[in-house]
């Protein structure tokens, strides 16, 4: 059984960087036919999830339009690990932060494992 | 504003059948991209609850039920209960801007 396990600072100032690294156990980090992307949704309170990102075990990365200008996903296989760092946050980017697997191995992609969530608040 | 368009809210009494609509364009939906759908308990992280516009996970009851049609989808609801009671997001894929993953606004189910 695949389980995500993620952790990270949860208090910001305004213009700091946001880090979060979620850790994978179970099942195999890389899909042999490259199936699998690890993402990075958030979900601000009382609304809806955001796609902020994905990387695969090779790390080619796809970022959301709206954040790519800011955002960094980096993975390290050896640890079974994959990270997102946000840079410049505001207030704007208070949000759960959640790690996912993105599964494209049978066609159709969807997130089938998610992380916890860790609460990130921006405050000055 | 979600690419994908769903209802803020619907309501049901138990035993009762609801269904939750989600709305795309062209881009997405319409270019036949599949349709995803979560559950979101209270204070949890979501669950896949339909994948592939139609498939339930292992686990899921038969109660819920998924359809894809033109720019649309749809999940429903039957045999309504209280533990039902949660947001629901459908999840899709847009082609526009170099490609990118999109989720609906959420629909906030009330077991009346």
């Amino acid at each position: 059984q695949v389980q995500l396990q993620q952790w990270g600072a949860g208090l910001l100032k305004p213009s700091e960087t946001l880090s979060l690294t979620c850790a994978v156990y179970g099942g195999s980090f890389s899909d042999p036919f490259g199936g699998y992307y690890w993402s990075w949704i958030r979900q601000p309170p009382g609304k809806g999830l955001e796609w902020i990102g994905e990387i695969d075990d090779s790390g080619r990365t796809k970022y959301n339009p709206s954040l790519k200008t800011r955002v960094t996903i980096s993975v390290d296989t050896s640890k079974n690990q994959f990270s997102l760092n946000l840079n410049s946050v505001t207030a704007a980017d208070t949000a759960v932060y959640y790690c996912a697997r993105y599964d494209c191995s049978s066609g159709d992609c969807y997130f089938d494992y998610w992380g916890q969530g860790t609460l990130v608040t921006v405050s000055s | 504003q979600s690419v994908l368009t769903q209802p803020p809210s619907v309501s049901g009494a138990p035993g009762q059948r609801v269904t939750i609509s989600c709305t795309g364009s062209s881009s997405n939906i319409g270019a036949h991209y599949d349709v995803h759908w979560y559950q979101q308990l209270p204070g949890t992280a979501p669950k896949l609850l339909i994948y592939d516009n139609t498939n339930r996970p292992s686990g899921v009851p038969d109660r819920f039920s998924g359809s894809r049609s033109g720019t649309s989808a749809s999940l429903a609801i039957t045999g309504l209960q209280a533990e039902d009671e949660a947001d629901y997001y459908c999840q899709s894929y847009d082609s526009s801007l170099s490609g990118y993953v999109i989720f609906g606004g959420g629909t906030k189910l009330t077991v009346l």
